[in-house]
């Protein structure tokens, strides 16, 4: 029930697509649902997080939709770019509890 | 500092030595977390410390590791008798008091030979 189920695994686009990665919770009283971005051989930095009490969220590019009935959450990259390849990681959290992250999505942008 | 250092970015070691990971997070923050990510792999909670609270170590996989963190502030984690199934990149995270997004550091590779 603490299990964060995310896909695709790995995702290539054409610039200007917009990729969406998918994650799925089972524990309703998740209370947090960040998304985190990893480049080569740095640590994964905070995007953009929701909580459940919005349908959808937007921070530039960048945009989570809440399913809370469905208890999924995704995240959409609008007019990707180059720039945005890099591994992306939902997580879901309980009150100031550790956060638990999905397994992560290797997003490529083709020129 | 700005951000969350961790130590040694890089750690070759034999099997069967013990080892030291060293974490100095952002000032200020009361949250310290654990995670190793393997290659390919996702995030794979280890053990977070609160403030003055007991630690949660639920995430440890063996008696093998273990951690501390020294007057609320620099942690290490310790990996004991170490083995090729340790090889991983072993990330460090803070956060003002747990309730907002963490602060990673960029992690210490380790590679058990």
């Amino acid at each position: 029930q603490q299990q964060v189920k995310q896909s695709p695994q790995s995702l290539i686009v054409q610039k200007g697509g917009i990729p969406i990665i998918n994650c799925a919770y089972e524990n309703t009283a998740f209370d947090y649902f960040p998304w985190y971005q990893q480049f080569p051989g740095k640590g994964p930095a905070l995007l953009i997080a929701i909580r459940p009490d919005v349908s959808e969220k937007k921070e530039g590019r960048f945009t989570i939709s809440f399913n809370k009935s469905a208890k999924q959450f995704s995240l959409h990259i609008m007019d990707s770019q180059p720039g945005d390849s890099a591994t992306y990681f939902c997580a879901a959290r309980l009150n100031t509890d550790k956060l638990i992250f999905g397994t992560g999505t290797r997003l490529q942008v083709f020129p | 500092g700005a951000g969350v250092s961790q130590s040694p970015s890089n750690k070759v070691t034999e099997k069967g030595k013990d080892v030291e990971l060293r974490c100095d997070p952002i000032s200020g923050h009361t949250a310290l977390y654990w995670y190793r990510q393997s290659l390919g792999q996702g995030l794979e909670f280890l053990i977070y410390f609160q403030g003055n609270s007991a630690p949660d170590k639920s995430g440890l996989p063996s008696d093998r590791f273990s951690a501390e963190r020294t007057g609320g502030s620099v942690s290490t984690l310790t990996i004991q008798r170490t083995q090729q199934e340790d090889s991983a990149v072993y990330l460090c995270a803070s956060s003002y008091d747990g309730s907002y997004g963490y602060t990673f550091g960029s992690g210490t590779r380790l590679t058990v030979v």
